[in-house]
C-alpha cells in the first residue's frame, strides 16, 4: 500500500541555519504530495503541497520539490527562526479512498535562538 | 467559520468505560475524517464521510469503535469499554470534495485510559 518515510528527528538548529527534512514516498501513479505543521498547543496545519512531478510547493519560505525520479518531496529552507519549532509530516492522499491521508511518522523541528 | 472544533479536548476515563467525542467540521464541507495519533507517530486514518455516509473504515476501527455524521453535519465517534491501548490523540478534520483539496484539521481530542 502506499507509504511516506520521514527522517527521524529531533532536528536542532541555530536560528538562521538551512533546513532540509526528507521524505520518500511510496504509491501507485503519481499522487498528490503535501507537508504539515503541527505547532505546539495547535492542531495540523497545511504548509504546502505539489500535484504533480517537478512541482515547487512554497509558502513562509519553505519549499519543496516533487521528484518523480526518486520519489522524494524533501522539505527545505534556508532562514530558520524560533518560531519555525514544530513538528512537520510528510503526507499523500490516496484518491480512491476519499483522500484520505497517509502520514510520515513527523520530523521533530527545533530551533535555539 | 471558526474551522474544525472537537470536543472535549482532554478526556480521563477508566478503562471499561464508554466515551463520546464530538467533531464539528467546516459547515461546507462535506468530508469528514477521523484520524488517531499516538506519541511519535503520525496521524493513522481510522474513518471517513461523504455527507452522512460512512464509506471506509481502516482495520484499525475494531468493533468497540463506532461513528455517525447524521445529516452529514458533526460527527461523533464512540469508543465501547475503553482500553489503555486506546490512549491517544483522535484528530477529526473536514475537506471539500475534490482531487487536490485540503483538509482542515480540528485541535483534537487527547483521550487518556487509566
Amino acid at each position: 500500500g502506499d507509504s511516506v518515510t520521514q527522517m527521524e528527528g529531533p532536528v536542532t538548529l541555530s536560528e538562521e541555519a538551512c533546513l532540509t527534512i526528507n521524505c520518500t514516498y511510496t504509491a501507485t501513479g503519481y499522487p498528490s504530495l503535501f507537508w504539515y505543521v503541527q505547532y505546539p498547543g495547535e492542531g495540523l496545519q497545511l504548509l504546502l503541497k505539489a500535484t504533480k512531478a517537478d512541482d515547487k510547493g512554497s509558502n513562509k519560505g519553505f519549499e519543496a520539490t516533487y521528484r518523480k525520479e526518486t520519489t522524494s518531496f524533501h522539505l527545505e529552507k534556508g532562514s530558520v527562526q524560533v518560531s519555525d519549532s514544530a513538528v512537520y509530516f510528510c503526507a499523500l492522499p490516496v484518491v480512491e479512498y476519499g483522500n484520505k491521508l497517509v502520514f510520515g511518522a513527523g520530523t521533530i523541528l527545533r530551533v535555539k535562538s | 467559520d471558526t474551522g474544525v472544533s472537537q470536543d472535549p479536548r482532554h478526556k480521563i476515563t477508566k478503562r471499561g468505560q464508554n466515551v463520546t467525542f464530538r467533531c464539528d467540521p467546516i459547515s461546507e464541507h462535506n468530508r469528514l475524517y477521523w484520524y488517531r495519533q499516538t506519541l511519535g507517530q503520525g496521524p493513522e486514518f481510522l474513518t471517513y464521510f461523504q455527507n452522512e455516509a460512512q464509506l471506509e473504515k481502516s482495520r484499525l476501527l475494531s468493533d468497540r469503535f463506532s461513528a455517525e455524521r447524521p445529516k452529514g453535519s458533526f460527527s461523533t465517534l464512540e469508543i465501547q469499554r475503553t482500553e489503555q491501548g486506546d490512549s491517544a490523540m483522535y484528530l477529526c478534520a473536514s475537506s471539500l470534495q475534490g482531487a487536490y483539496t485540503e483538509a482542515f484539521f480540528g485541535q483534537g481530542t487527547r483521550l487518556t485510559v487509566v
